[in-house]
C-alpha cells in the first residue's frame, strides 16, 4: 500500500522551460510535504516543503503547489536549467509524529540544453 | 562543513555473512534514521533513534538491528544478509522528532550481496 505516489517514472524538458513534476497521496493525516533531489552518487537533499496549511511555497526557481481536496502536489522549477537534472522524491509526514517521512518512487528530470 | 558520513560507500558480502554500515553525523542532531532503497523504489524507513531511544518500523525484519553508541554515530548490522537485502542504505539525521522537519542525508551505503 503505497501512501504516496509519484507515478512518472521520468520526464524530459527544454532548457528554459516549466518542469512540473507531480506527487499524489494518499492519507489524509499528512500536514507536512517535502521534495528532495537527488545528484547520482549522492543523498537526497532538501529543496523545499509546505505545510498542510498552505496551498503554495515559493523559493527562487522552485514553486510547491498542494491541493488538499485532491490529495495532489506539485513541484513547479522556472526556468528549468541543465543543473537541475536530478531524480526528485516526494515525501510526507504527519506532525505529532516520529519525523518519519513516507517517500514516493521519484522522477528523474532531464533538462536538456 | 557539518554533514553526515556513511562508510563505506560500496560494501560486498556473501550470502549469511554479518555485515555492518556505519554513519555517522556533525551536526549534533537528536535523530538518527536508516532507510533502505531498493531499485527504482521510494526510501523506505527500517528504524530511527530519538537520542538513545530507539524505534523500529512495524515491518522491518528482525534480521536487521541497529546500535548508536553516541549522539555522532549509529551503525546498522544485518546479521545475516540475503540476496532481497542488496539495496542502498542511506543514513539521514534531524534536529528533532517532528512533522515537516528537514532531514538531511548521507551519501548512501550500496550493499550487493553474493
Amino acid at each position: 500500500d503505497q501512501q504516496v505516489k509519484q507515478n512518472s517514472p521520468s520526464l524530459s524538458v527544454q532548457e528554459g522551460r516549466i518542469s512540473i513534476l507531480n506527487c499524489d497521496y494518499t492519507n489524509s493525516m499528512f500536514d507536512y510535504f517535502l521534495w528532495y533531489k537527488k545528484y547520482p552518487a549522492e543523498g537526497p537533499t532538501f529543496l523545499i516543503s509546505i505545510s498542510s496549511i498552505k496551498d503554495k511555497n515559493e523559493d527562487g526557481r522552485f514553486t510547491v503547489f498542494l491541493n488538499k481536496s485532491a490529495k495532489h502536489l506539485s513541484l513547479h522549477i522556472v526556468p528549468s536549467q541543465p543543473g537541475d537534472s536530478a531524480v526528485y522524491f516526494c515525501a510526507a509526514s504527519v506532525s505529532g509524529n516520529t519525523g518519519k517521512l513516507i517517500f514516493g518512487q521519484g522522477t528523474t528530470l532531464q533538462v536538456k540544453p | 562543513d557539518a554533514m553526515v558520513i556513511q562508510n563505506p560507500r560500496y560494501q560486498v558480502t556473501q550470502f549469511g555473512k554479518p555485515v555492518t554500515l556505519s554513519c555517522s553525523q556533525t551536526l549534533n542532531h537528536n535523530v538518527m534514521y536508516w532507510y533502505q532503497q531498493k531499485s527504482s523504489q521510494a526510501p523506505k524507513l527500517l528504524f530511527h533513534y530519538y537520542d538513545k531511544d530507539f524505534n523500529n518500523e512495524a515491518d522491518t525484519p528482525d534480521n536487521f538491528q541497529s546500535r548508536r553508541p553516541n549522539t555522532s554515530f549509529c551503525f546498522l548490522d544485518i546479521r545475516s544478509p540475503g540476496l532481497g537485502d542488496a539495496a542502498m542504505y542511506l543514513c539521514a539525521t534531524s534536529r528533532d522528532l517532528a512533522g515537516g522537519l528537514e532531514q538531511f542525508f548521507g551519501p548512501g551505503t550500496r550493499l550487493t550481496v553474493l
